[in-house]
């Protein structure tokens, strides 16, 4: 079956650009999950969805970050005004339970350079 | 401030012999623990879990220990195989109100054939 897809897979922005980064999550997942993962780094939470609720968004580095998942399905990442600590791999993962912390499926990611 | 803790960055092992990978942690309201293996340019993909009720938990070649008092555990895979090779990234949650997964940096795994 489909797992969880992350488009583009690659994006190079120039500093200053906005950037939105998709995810699509497995069908029917009602939680939702943003990671940013930097070099040699493990992944750091960002944010956390419940269907079309964004319940946590401590993470978020800064208010250049927002997310949204409108209809509870797909979601959105989006940074304004790209900086060059915003390279980084963006992880987005699905879960088929409420919480759903220990039963993420993770997608591959989308890797951004900023310039 | 690194509440998981995965110091050693890379490890190299001969296939069939066994792997130890170790993660310490900071944090003692983290109850459970997780494994996640990742391959270049795939996301990561959950391996094993252990809760902080036990101290041990075994799934085929894999088994992770976990120590509470020294806030420390680790992964033991027997046999290594060469597909064995990639990134294991250890990782913890307090499974309560407002958690998230708290991951360490990562331990690059190759398994010699």
């Amino acid at each position: 079956g489909a797992g969880v897809s992350q488009s583009p897979r690659y994006k190079v922005a120039k500093r200053g650009q906005d950037v939105a980064l998709r995810c699509d999550p497995i069908s029917g997942h009602v939680s939702l999950f943003w990671y940013q993962q930097a070099l040699g780094q493990g992944p750091e939470f960002l944010t956390y969805f419940q269907n079309e609720a964004q319940l946590d968004k401590s993470g978020l580095p800064s208010d250049r970050f927002f997310a949204e998942r409108p209809e509870g399905s797909v979601s959105t990442l989006k940074i304004q005004r790209t900086q060059q600590e915003d390279s980084a791999v963006y992880l987005c993962a699905s879960s088929l339970v409420v919480g759903g912390w220990v039963e993420q499926y993770f997608g591959p990611g989308t890797r951004l350079t900023v310039t | 401030d690194q509440q998981v803790k995965q110091n050693s960055p890379s490890l190299s092992v001969q296939e069939g012999r066994i792997s130890i990978l170790n993660c310490d942690y900071t944090n003692s309201m983290f109850d459970y623990f997780l494994w996640y293996k990742k391959y270049p340019a795939e996301g990561p993909t959950f391996l094993i879990s252990i809760s902080s009720i036990k101290d041990k938990n075994e799934d085929g070649r894999f088994t992770v220990f976990l120590n509470k008092s020294a806030k420390h555990l680790s992964l033991h895979i027997v046999p290594s195989q060469p597909g064995d090779s990639a990134v294991y990234f250890c990782a913890a949650i307090s499974t309560g109100a407002n958690s998230k997964l708290t991951f360490g940096k990562g331990i690059t795994l190759s398994v010699r054939p």
